[in-house]
């Protein structure tokens, strides 16, 4: 079956920008989803078709990709940032979806 | 606006069928590329995809659990269900249903209900 791989965590200082990676062998031609979680809510949408805002996400959230890894990079990292985040995409079928294993941000 | 909410047993025993619906509304599910899915997270841990189904009643599964899993709509009274046979303790976690919207081939969900904790336990 197919996976996609985040760090457990990542740990930034507040404004510096931090960057969540995602490893999946059908991402050069299937675009990353990213979703913010923070503790006892729903999924939040902030990156959809690899680098596009939905309304109301701040500018600094950003999605890139590169060959098999995308990326989910926030500028000026702030506390509130502080979630789980996980990457989402599909197989080279097209035919079931998958999230990575979340990736933890810590801001401190 | 769009609004999602799911309902169904808090506690189900082992080895019996759980049945969630999600009751929708601020969008129609006749809609063409629109589409209701079920996503659930253990306590703990990650998001994991379930299933699917679409404007056109097409239905997806996750691979790991396609033989016990049964999404159906009913348009009429906007609602999603969804069946898992033969429940066992780790089907215990926040199951989630949410709008789903097509964009180059990926089906993606824009809109999330709050979830609803469904414990498996004898």
């Amino acid at each position: 079956s197919y996976e996609l791989t985040q760090p457990p965590s990542v740990s930034v200082s507040p404004g510096q920008t931090a960057r969540i990676t995602c490893s999946g062998h059908a991402l050069p031609k299937k675009n990353a989803y990213w979703y913010q979680q923070k503790s006892g809510q729903a999924p939040v949408l902030v990156i959809y078709e690899g680098s596009k805002r939905p309304s109301g996400i701040p500018e600094r959230f950003s999605g890139s990709n590169s060959g098999t890894i995308a990326t989910l990079s926030i500028s000026g990292a702030r506390v509130e940032d502080e979630a789980d985040y996980y990457c989402y995409s599909t197989d080279s079928s097209g035919n079931y979806w998958v999230f990575g294993g979340g990736t933890k941000l810590t801001v401190l | 606006q769009i609004t999602l909410k799911e309902s169904g047993p808090t506690l189900v025993k082992p080895t019996q069928t759980l049945t969630l619906t999600c009751t929708f509304s601020g969008f129609s599910l006749s809609t063409s590329e629109v589409g209701v899915g079920w996503i659930r997270q253990p306590p703990g841990k990650a998001l994991e995809w379930l299933a699917l189904i679409y404007w056109d009643d097409d239905k997806r599964y996750s691979p790991s659990l396609k033989t016990r899993l049964t999404i159906t709509k009913d348009t009429s009274k906007n609602q999603v269900v969804l069946r898992m046979t033969n429940v066992d303790p780790v089907d215990t976690a926040t199951y989630y249903c949410a709008h789903s919207r097509a964009a180059a081939g990926i089906s993606y969900f824009d809109y999330w209900g709050q979830g609803t904790l469904v414990t498996v336990s004898s």
